[in-house]
């Protein structure tokens, strides 16, 4: 079936770090990939996207790149700052699909 | 643009007593609509998602149940709570191939 794998949190990094969070997924055709991220006792929003592969998805300074032959979309930052401290989402949905499979999330905490 | 609500925001309630949550959508027509929830510390869990007026696809069998009596309203009913409906429930809409989110309900089942 369909899934979305997540690296397990938390992490905890120093402000000014590297971020990698990684996701891999299993799904049979090319859906699209998502990363989401969720503040303190919010709703989730999207932070970047790819539709096909080899597309980077980039926001806020995140980016993200499609990678059909390992099946990956691995999340990364290349210096954190405690703002960035949220819970962050992998996703696919298949075109003309209606449900979004979500990985667990991982949890961020940047300390300065 | 489009926007999402819900409400309440918060929600104390004691077990086996009914619910009612309320999702509305504004700025869009027909959308897909999807309940989810997220337990303390875990992912989202797909519940119940609409892909039009009284069009419910419900993924987990449990006491809870979804309606969808307006186009851009979808709601998320309980006759009786259990304690393990606690959570923080959050309502999404999809347009374009992207989905968003509202800023959620926090509920706590006493």
């Amino acid at each position: 079936g369909n899934s979305v794998t997540q690296m397990e949190g938390p992490v905890t990094l120093s402000e000014e770090a590297f971020l990698t969070i990684n996701c891999t997924y299993t799904a049979t055709g090319y859906p699209s990939l998502f990363w989401y991220v969720q503040y303190p006792g919010e709703g989730l929003q999207l932070l970047l996207k790819a539709t096909k592969a080899d597309d980077k998805g980039s926001n806020k300074g995140f980016e993200a790149t499609y990678r059909k032959e390992t099946t990956s979309f691995h999340l990364e930052k290349g210096s954190v700052q405690v703002s960035d401290s949220a819970v962050y989402f992998c996703a696919l949905l298949f075109p003309n699909g209606n449900q979004f499979y979500f990985g667990t999330g991982t949890s961020l905490t940047v300390i300065p | 643009s489009q926007t999402i609500h819900q409400w309440p925001a918060t929600l104390v309630q004691p077990v086996g007593s009914p619910l009612s949550l309320e999702c509305t959508v504004e700025g869009t027509s027909n959308p897909n609509l999807y309940w989810y929830r997220q337990a303390a510390g875990r992912g989202l869990q797909l519940l119940f998602y609409s892909v039009g007026i009284g069009q419910i696809s419900s993924e987990v069998p449990q006491n809870l149940s979804a309606s969808r009596p307006q186009d851009r309203q979808f709601i998320l009913s309980s006759k009786k709570l259990l304690l393990s409906d606690s959570g923080f429930y959050l309502c999404a809409w999809k347009q374009n191939y992207e989905q968003y989110f509202g800023p959620g309900t926090r509920l706590t089942v006493t």
